[in-house]
């Protein structure tokens, strides 16, 4: 069975940083791209940022609200996929979801999600 | 960015009627790179529709998608008590991917 969990989500205050790690099992994790998408309190779902598998180059792409402060790596020996953030704002506070790319056309799609980590950036 | 507008914002329908959902982008989508979610209170995304028209594993076949350029369409042939959630489209066609702002659906 695939399974994504979050975690590292909590209260930060705001210019802090913090890592979120999406443990993952039931897959071979290095085949597969990763995604992290974001979800305000009461908002619609928001794209975060990809990370291509190693044969793919292992290249990032975030969004431009992310740019420069949010970082993905990945780890295939431990089959983990990391969202550094940094220079936290207030309206980074949001669920964070983690999810697995299966990239191959016309059958590309975003097939598995984790439960996501709750990120609270206040004073 | 692809700006994907979803319409009614929310619908009323009871258990056994149709829903039609629509999404309409802001400029032409690849039917390849669209999907459709489904989420409900306190919970993660659920992936229903990808391709447009492509089943998700496990997806029942009352579900139902439609679509291509800039018009795509979720379909639901007749309401069962647990599909009353929010549902999302997004596009993955064109970086950054965007989705849409969800149509509720509620019970009448």
């Amino acid at each position: 069975e695939v399974q994504l969990v979050e975690s590292g989500g909590g209260l930060v205050e705001p210019g802090r940083s913090l890592r979120l790690s999406c443990t993952t099992s039931g897959f071979t994790f290095g085949d597969y791209a990763m995604s992290w998408f974001r979800q305000a309190p009461g908002k619609g779902l928001e794209w975060v940022g990809f990370i291509r598998s190693k044969p793919y180059g292992g290249t990032t792409e975030e969004a431009a609200s992310v740019k420069g402060r949010f970082t993905i790596s990945r780890d295939d020996s431990k089959s983990i996929a990391y969202l550094q953030m940094n220079s936290l704002k207030t309206e980074d506070t949001a669920v964070y979801y983690c999810t697995r790319y299966s990239g191959v056309v016309p059958a590309a799609r975003f097939d598995s999600w984790g439960q996501g980590t709750l990120v609270t950036v206040a004073s | 960015d692809i700006v994907l507008t979803q319409s009614p914002g929310t619908m009323s329908l009871s258990p056994g009627e149709r829903a039609t959902l629509s999404c309409r982008a802001s400029q032409s989508v690849s039917s390849s790179y669209l999907a459709w979610y489904q989420q409900k209170p306190g919970q993660a995304p659920r992936l229903l529709i990808y391709g447009a028209s492509s089943r998700a594993t496990g997806i029942p076949d009352r579900f139902s998608g439609s679509g291509s350029g800039t018009d795509f369409t979720l379909t639901i042939s007749r309401l069962e008590p647990e599909d009353f959630a929010v549902y999302y489209c997004q596009q993955y066609d064109s970086s950054p991917w965007t989705f849409g702002q969800g149509t509720k659906v509620e019970i009448k």
